[in-house]
């Protein structure tokens, strides 16, 4: 089973909503990562979380707060967002640590809208 | 920086012909060559992967095939039928993940 899942699949919130993002995955996968995918372009990296503990921060605004509760869960806390931050939100998940070789399974994505 | 580029951006092909994909990246220390597809409103699915231990692999009527020395790595898919339409995104990595910038495949059935 190769399955990473994420909720909700839609999301809208006004620019001072707070709201969060879940991923969950159950593959015994020690990296989980969130990516932002804008239309017609490939996912952008956004956090990468290794064996709990937050490895990779890739400049993202501190508006995106991850959070990684345990080993099969990861949270994307969003306030005060912008509506340029409208995308596609991926999680992905991936054996061992963060280096680029281990093979990344993604989830189907929550589309967030802000107004 | 490291960079990936990918050919065509879009392809349009008859059910039953083959398509072609081809990559080229940057970074000579990558080791690692994933292959996503991507359909509308869905995340990006890995479809065959190869690492540069390897030259080639292939799993049905999908194959793929690596020149470490050029760095170039493509996807070939034979016949092809109308659920292989999707967005396709080759992907070379090493400390971590770049992506190319896409294909657009169209079957025209």
């Amino acid at each position: 089973d190769t399955e990473v899942t994420q909720t909700p699949k839609h999301l809208v919130m006004g620019m001072t909503n707070k709201k969060s993002l879940k991923c969950e995955q159950h593959m015994g996968h020690r990296a989980m990562y969130w990516y932002k995918q804008k239309a017609k372009k490939p996912p952008e990296l956004m956090f990468v979380y290794s064996y709990e503990k937050l490895s990779i921060n890739e400049s993202v605004p501190s508006r995106f707060s991850p959070e990684c509760p345990n080993s099969s869960l990861l949270n994307l806390h969003l306030h005060a967002l912008q509506p340029e931050d409208s995308a596609l939100y991926l999680c992905a998940s991936s054996q061992g640590g963060t280096g680029g070789a281990y093979t990344q399974y993604f989830g189907p994505g929550t589309r967030l809208t802000v107004l | 920086g490291e960079n990936v580029e990918q050919h065509p951006s879009t392809l349009s092909v008859q059910e039953g012909d083959s398509a072609v994909i081809k990559c080229t990246y940057s970074d000579s220390a990558s080791n690692y060559f994933p292959w996503y597809k991507q359909e509308l409103g869905k995340g990006p699915q890995l479809i065959i992967d190869i690492r540069s231990n390897v030259g080639e692999k292939k799993d049905q009527r999908i194959a793929v095939t690596l020149n470490k020395t050029a760095k170039h790595f493509s996807l070939h898919i034979t016949e092809t039928q109308p659920e292989d339409s999707a967005v396709y995104f080759c992907a070379a990595a090493y400390s971590k993940v770049i992506f190319g910038p896409g294909t657009s495949l169209s079957v025209i059935p």
